[in-house]
């Protein structure tokens, strides 16, 4: 199984900021995807990142909210921009296993908006 | 994926009996099917998964059945233990190469 971390892993944060977490894979990963689960709730897809293209943005989730980089195949960020308190939640990253047979989670950032 | 629908969202056993949670899907297309268990405050962690071309799969206490012509499948826990307490999501994939969770059912085993 792939080793995700996440930075940072939780944050407060004032309303109209921006913040950027950090996802870092240990292996080479074709797709990573960025969720958010709210407290209580299912994973909610934003977005798939893949390397050398534009993330792929779920409906309801638009790039200049949550804009997303991945500059290789074990590294991505997603940034949660102007944010306000209904931006708190759970932010997790994911990855898609190497032969593409199943998914692992980073161990999320949590995000509190005041 | 399109739609997946788990029931039920709350499930209440004591220790020692068995749980059964099931989801259905609509992706005639989907052909993996994932189980996670997410424990309060944790990431999801996979616990077991079955492929298309299998009915049924077991590990230890853990099994998980499908039926495609029904488009459902099923996790199933027995002999069950206060740590299975945890909120447990099935998610399935298809020609989307996208996952699609269910919404999730809390477990609670009593001692």
């Amino acid at each position: 199984s792939a080793v995700i971390s996440q930075k940072p892993s939780r944050d407060i944060c004032q309303r109209g900021t921006s913040l950027t977490i950090q996802c870092q894979v240990d292996s080479q990963v074709t797709m990573m995807f960025w969720y958010r689960q709210q407290p209580g709730q299912s994973l909610t897809l934003i977005a798939t990142a893949n390397q050398g293209s534009e993330a792929t943005y779920e409906s309801g989730f638009v790039i200049d909210k949550f804009p997303i980089s991945r500059p290789n195949l074990t590294f991505s960020t997603l940034t949660v921009s102007n944010m306000s308190p209904e931006d708190s939640s759970i932010y997790l990253c994911s990855v898609e296993s190497q032969g593409g047979e199943t998914q692992y989670f980073g161990p999320g950032t949590r995000l509190l908006v005041l | 994926g399109e739609n997946v629908e788990q029931h039920p969202s709350t499930l209440s056993v004591q220790e020692g009996d068995s749980a059964v949670i099931k989801c259905t899907y609509s992706d005639s297309a989907s052909n993996y099917f994932p189980w996670y268990k997410q424990e309060l405050g944790k990431r999801p962690q996979l616990i077991i998964d079955i492929r298309s071309n299998v009915g049924e799969k077991k590990d230890q206490r853990i099994a998980v059945t499908l039926n495609k012509t029904a488009k459902h499948f099923s996790l199933h826990i027995t002999e069950t233990q206060p740590e299975d307490s945890a909120v447990y999501f099935c998610a399935e994939w298809g020609g989307s190469y996208i996952p699609t969770f269910g919404r999730g059912t809390s477990l609670i085993v009593h001692p």
